[in-house]
């Protein structure tokens, strides 16, 4: 089983839609999780932590379940602009170093 | 305001020779990371640093030195280039703790001819 695994999209979706992408991580010792956003041929860009009390960043709701070795993130009221590939990104790998999954696409259209 | 920066943006080259690819960070972080991204792999990381003088292999390392003689600046250095590593290689800092937010620079596009 790959450390980090996400769907790799890509998403489609109207704007004003609801979209949730989940992710699933191997490691049950990891101890941070976070979402990053990286857009066409740019560098990722930390888009929020995820805490396990689940956190809520504007229209972005991030949630982590333990038990189950998955995050989520909810985006609310899609725009244009949320367009992107989203990373889901787990601390606690073997190498005690960051591990990133291979991301999921996400295309708004108008 | 602080920055970390790459260069260059772009480089081709042919297989078997030596190159570096520059990273200089102005965040003061201890923390700094070399990876490569390709299409189907996501983000692997290659080498990272704790901090002046130190240096550690990261999951696809072959092929692959730094080093680390100032806070600043971790050079990349490919030491006898193959096709296998034509990738977009990213270079991250972060402060002292793993798992603190990185901060990635712009990214070199390399291709190895």
């Amino acid at each position: 089983r790959k450390e980090v695994e996400q769907d790799p999209g890509p998403f489609n979706v109207p704007e004003g839609a609801t979209v949730a992408f989940n992710c699933t991580y191997s490691n049950s010792a990891s101890q941070s999780f976070f979402w990053y956003r990286q857009d066409c041929r740019k560098e990722p860009k930390l888009l929020m932590s995820v805490y396990s009390s689940g956190n809520e960043d504007g229209r972005f709701t991030a949630q982590l379940n333990r038990a189950s070795q998955y995050i989520s993130l909810l985006i609310r009221d899609s725009k244009l602009s949320d367009s992107a590939t989203y990373l889901c990104v787990v601390y606690g790998g073997s190498q005690g170093n960051l591990i990133f999954g291979k991301g999921t696409k996400l295309s708004v259209k108008p | 305001d602080a920055e970390i920066t790459q260069s260059p943006r772009h480089k081709i080259t042919e297989t078997g020779r030596q190159v570096t690819l520059a990273c200089h960070q102005t965040w003061n972080h201890n923390n700094m990371f070399w990876y490569r991204q390709d299409l189907g792999h996501g983000l692997r990381l290659i080498h990272y640093s704790y901090g002046v003088q130190d240096t550690n292999k990261g999951e696809v390392s072959d092929g692959y030195s730094v080093s680390r003689s100032n806070t600043e600046d971790l050079p990349l250095t490919l030491e006898s280039a193959a096709s296998s590593q034509t990738s977009v290689y990213f270079c991250a800092s972060s402060e002292l703790g793993s798992a603190n937010e990185q901060f990635f620079g712009p990214g070199t596009r390399l291709t190895v001819l």
